[in-house]
């Protein structure tokens, strides 16, 4: 079956510098792929997502690229202020009938 | 507040006795999936809905484990005979099928003792 696996488990970046979390999948049918934010305690929540027929996405200080030949799928946060720290997810689908396959997390750590 | 609602936030039960949790999800939203969260780990598929047809469980899931969502809106999950295991935040998220993107709520989070 999809498995997903995510790098690193924790990454600590100097505040302003740029963070880098990456995931790789297994179907080459996924064709959708959200990364989430989960601060302690808190529910996730979607920050941005990317569809196949896309290679990069962009929204402010977030960005996300997919390579489908690779099969990997990157988040890019530039600029990481004190709020980017919590633990981030990437998951994968093959589409809205099947479930979505989940990374293990990364915590990201913005020293100040 | 038009997001995903659940209640309780938070339950403590004794180990051995059933527990309920609710959800409600965004209006209008035909989908609506139970998870369940462990400290450290990302969120495990238990279950979910399309309008009142449950379309999938996890293989995973122990019998004990049932959901419902009788009129196609909020939806229960309800666990039996609870054990120390069980112990973990129960997530619910929705969504308007055919698109992907799940909405979370704030989770139920369950302490067996």
């Amino acid at each position: 079956g999809e498995n997903v696996e995510q790098h690193p488990s924790t990454l600590s970046v100097q505040e302003g510098d740029s963070a880098v979390i990456k995931c790789t999948y297994s179907d080459s049918a996924s064709n959708y792929f959200p990364w989430y934010k989960q601060e302690l305690g808190k529910r996730p929540q979607l920050i941005i997502d990317i569809r196949s027929n896309v290679g990069e996405k962009k929204d402010q200080r977030i960005a996300v690229t997919l390579n489908k030949t690779a099969k990997h799928f990157s988040l890019h946060i530039t600029e990481t202020q004190p709020e980017d720290s919590a633990v981030y997810f990437c998951a994968a689908s093959k589409g809205s009938n099947y479930q979505l396959i989940w990374g293990a997390g990364t915590k990201l750590i913005i020293k100040p | 507040d038009t997001g995903v609602s659940q209640d309780p936030r938070h339950k403590i039960t004794k180990r051995g006795q059933n527990v309920t949790f609710r959800c409600d999800p965004i209006s209008e939203h035909n989908r609506l999936y139970w998870y369940r969260q462990t400290l450290g780990q990302g969120p495990e598929f238990l279950t979910y809905f399309q309008n009142e047809a449950q379309l999938e469980k996890s293989r995973l899931l122990s019998d004990r484990f049932s959901a419902e969502r009788p009129k196609g809106s909020f939806s229960t999950l309800e666990i039996q005979r609870t054990e120390q295991g069980d112990s973990a935040m129960y997530l619910c998220a929705s969504g308007r099928h055919p698109e992907e993107t799940q909405y979370f709520g704030p989770g139920t989070r369950l302490l067996v003792l």
